[in-house]
């Protein structure tokens, strides 16, 4: 089946330790999106790529990078981790500028 | 900016009763994307429904209905026939262009046996 996968589901890492994140699809999307989320709260977007274009939220920490090799995967590098940054983070795909996003299971990150 | 409302936090419903969720938004565009998504404790995100703004007819997909009233900027969700695996995390959330996906805060759902 086609779908968003995740990997690892579960990630320990310690406080400044680099961490990547991984997400792939079989959809043949051509955007994708990261989203963090904290317990108990909305999804904020951290960024997406629209094909190779990249397109950072203003508010998204410096410290936080994507990277998109090729229309399958997509990868989010956090340089150096503090314990805010702590949660859920999804990541989503969709056809088009407009299309329904289809979401993966979610990575949940924790910063020890 | 575009900002998304749920003012329920938690709502509960017996099994095999019916629900609405709320949801108002605020924009200014007069062409737009909403949606509802459902996350399971397991926190995958699934797509529950959608509306274009530009289509006047309520979108339905088997129990799940909305009431969309763009004049009012308001988008509920009605669950009939609840069932124990409708139990989740339900978000309303408000698109317009790339990438400007917004969520609201989130109604909680309990089904009671």
């Amino acid at each position: 089946d086609a779908m968003v996968i995740q990997n690892p589901r579960y990630q320990v890492t310690q406080f400044g330790k680099p961490v990547t994140l991984s997400c792939s699809q079989t959809l043949n999307h051509n955007v994708m999106y990261w989203y963090q989320q904290k317990s108990s709260q909305a999804p904020k977007l951290l960024f997406h790529y629209y094909d190779k274009d990249f397109n950072n939220e203003a508010d998204t920490p410096d410290n936080f990078q994507s990277r998109r090799p090729n229309t399958s995967f997509c990868f989010l590098d956090i340089r150096s981790p503090g314990l805010g940054d702590a949660a859920m983070y999804l990541c989503a795909t969709s056809s088009g500028s407009t299309d329904t996003q289809y979401f993966g299971p979610g990575t949940r990150l924790t910063v020890l | 900016a575009q900002t998304v409302t749920q003012s329920q936090p938690e709502m509960s419903v017996q099994e095999a009763e019916t629900v609405t969720l709320s949801c108002t938004y605020d924009t200014s565009e007069s062409d737009y994307y909403l949606f509802w998504y459902k996350q399971p404790p397991s926190r995958q995100m699934i797509l529950v429904i959608r509306q274009e703004a530009y289509k006047q007819q309520n979108a339905t997909e088997n129990r799940f209905s909305v009431n969309f009233q763009k004049a009012a900027k308001s988008f509920s969700l009605k669950i009939s026939d609840s069932q124990l695996g409708d139990a989740a995390m339900y978000f309303c959330a408000y698109r317009r262009g790339r990438g400007d996906m917004r969520f609201g805060a989130g109604t909680r759902l309990t089904v009671k046996p």
